[in-house]
């Protein structure tokens, strides 16, 4: 089946622009987690959704960063006034309620100039 | 903050060879799991290893789980240039699907044809 899709890519913003990154978790999945991976690190944990319910944003680095969930599924993580140190890959993964293992998508490479 | 560390931070080997690498960890986890990134691409699960168990086998891959020591250690037997990756440790401290994972900062394979 079709595992986690993020879009775009790779996403080049202009210091101080809006960004919006999609995630598509897997067909089912009501746990949804956002993380960041800087380069050379290991991903670090943003914010976590179970259905359309935020549980746990204490990874959010600040209040320029914003995640939703409307309906439960698809997921948007936005950042406002987009800095440098924003410059990161974000990394989307979903879970089932039967399982513990994260299913990654392939990330967004954003890179902030 | 990281969770775990890995070691060593860079490992190179012969196509062949088994590859040992390490991670600990600071607190108590339920479980421990074990990730690969390709350059430029999302996480892959490998493995998953709960708190009460001590050791897993799946296909090449052996891994060991000591919470005595807080340490966990993945072998891949018989490498393949195919494996040559980043490796990441990973562990969460709830129950259920619903734990946000920390990771490590990852350790860099190359298996050398």
């Amino acid at each position: 089946g079709a595992g986690v899709s993020q879009s775009p890519r790779y996403k080049v913003a202009k210091r101080g622009q809006d960004v919006a990154l999609r995630c598509d978790p897997i067909s089912g999945h009501v746990s949804l987690f956002w993380y960041q991976q800087a380069l050379g690190q290991g991903p670090e944990f943003l914010t976590y959704f179970q259905n359309e319910a935020q549980l746990d944003k204490s990874g959010l680095p600040s209040d320029r960063f914003f995640a939703e969930r409307p309906e439960g599924s698809v997921s948007t993580l936005k950042i406002q006034r987009t800095q440098q140190e924003d410059s990161a890959v974000y990394l989307c993964a979903s879970s089932s309620p039967v399982e513990d293992t994260q299913y990654f998508g392939p990330g967004t490479r954003l890179t902030v100039l | 903050s990281q969770q775990g560390e890995e070691d060593p931070q860079a490992l190179s080997i012969q196509e062949g060879e088994n590859a040992t690498m390490n991670c600990s960890y600071k607190t108590s986890i339920n479980n421990l799991q074990w990730y690969r990134q390709n350059s430029g691409r999302g996480l892959v699960h490998l493995i998953l290893i709960r708190s009460n168990e001590r050791e897993k086998h799946s296909g090449r891959l052996r891994v060991t789980l000591d919470t005595s020591k807080k340490s966990s250690s993945l072998l891949i037997t018989a490498s393949r240039a195919a494996d040559t990756a980043s490796y990441f440790c990973a562990t969460d401290g709830m129950p259920g699907a619903n734990s946000k994972l920390t990771f490590g900062k990852g350790i860099t394979l190359s298996v050398r044809p």
